[in-house]
């Protein structure tokens, strides 16, 4: 069975600063991790995925994410927040080892981002 | 790249109406194709999910059903709407076989309100 959470129901941070949102997974097999971010009324965009190599994945709008196995983490960063960066953050997992394609979301994070 | 359209994008009916919610998709063939239900602006709710024409899976047992006429045309319908039904209706596909490592491409959404 897959699973992902996303500890923290919304975020704050001031412009400028770094930011994360944090997300932790737990699957059978190997993962695959994605990230994906909803403005409102919009549908969800895709911003990065992680399936193998390099621990540090780097994705649209200047965000990156951390896959990191012992922690069975996978947050998503970015070095200097934006305004224009508030919206509804969702990871996801697809477990290689589960035999299905669909990927689990999580109940999503709200980032804030003050001027 | 794929592109997903829905239609229509807003849509208010009363109790016990019927419903059809259409999407088409571009750029790539033979995709796997999604419903989600996103309520009160968080967590997805997968409804249904298909992976070729004709070939429909439910995820909850509800009043909704999907269809597949064409190899890109995912419907989405109703005989009944209940109050309940209510939400923001987002389309998916991402990309089939070998190639499909899990993410997710989405439309722009139908948000429904059931008066």
């Amino acid at each position: 069975a897959q699973s992902v959470a996303q500890p923290e129901d919304q975020v704050n941070v001031a412009e400028g600063n770094p930011l994360t949102v944090k997300c932790t997974y737990s699957v059978s097999g190997n993962p695959y991790l994605f990230w994906y971010v909803q403005y409102p009324n919009r549908g969800l965009q895709f911003l990065l995925k992680y399936i193998t190599g390099d621990n540090l994945v780097k994705g649209s709008y200047g965000f990156e994410a951390e896959f990191n196995k012992s922690q069975t983490s996978f947050h998503l960063k970015k070095p200097s927040a934006l305004v224009s960066d508030s919206a509804l953050y969702f990871c996801a997992v697809r477990d290689l080892a589960g035999g299905s394609y669909i990927p689990t979301f999580g109940r999503g994070t709200s980032l804030i981002v003050h001027p | 790249s794929q592109t997903i359209h829905q239609w229509p994008a807003t849509l208010v009916q009363p109790v016990g109406s019927p419903l059809s919610l259409e999407c088409t998709v571009e750029g790539t063939s033979n995709p796997n194709l999604y419903w989600y239900r996103q309520a009160a602006g968080r967590g997805l709710q997968l409804l249904f999910y298909s992976v070729g024409i004709g070939q429909i899976s439910s995820e909850v047992p509800q009043n909704l059903s999907a269809s597949r006429p064409q190899d890109r045309q995912f419907i989405l319908s109703s005989k009944k709407l209940l109050l309940s039904d209510s939400g923001f209706y987002l389309c998916a596909c991402s990309y089939p076989g070998p190639s499909n490592t899990g993410e997710l491409f989405f439309g722009e959404g139908s948000r429904l309100t059931v008066l």
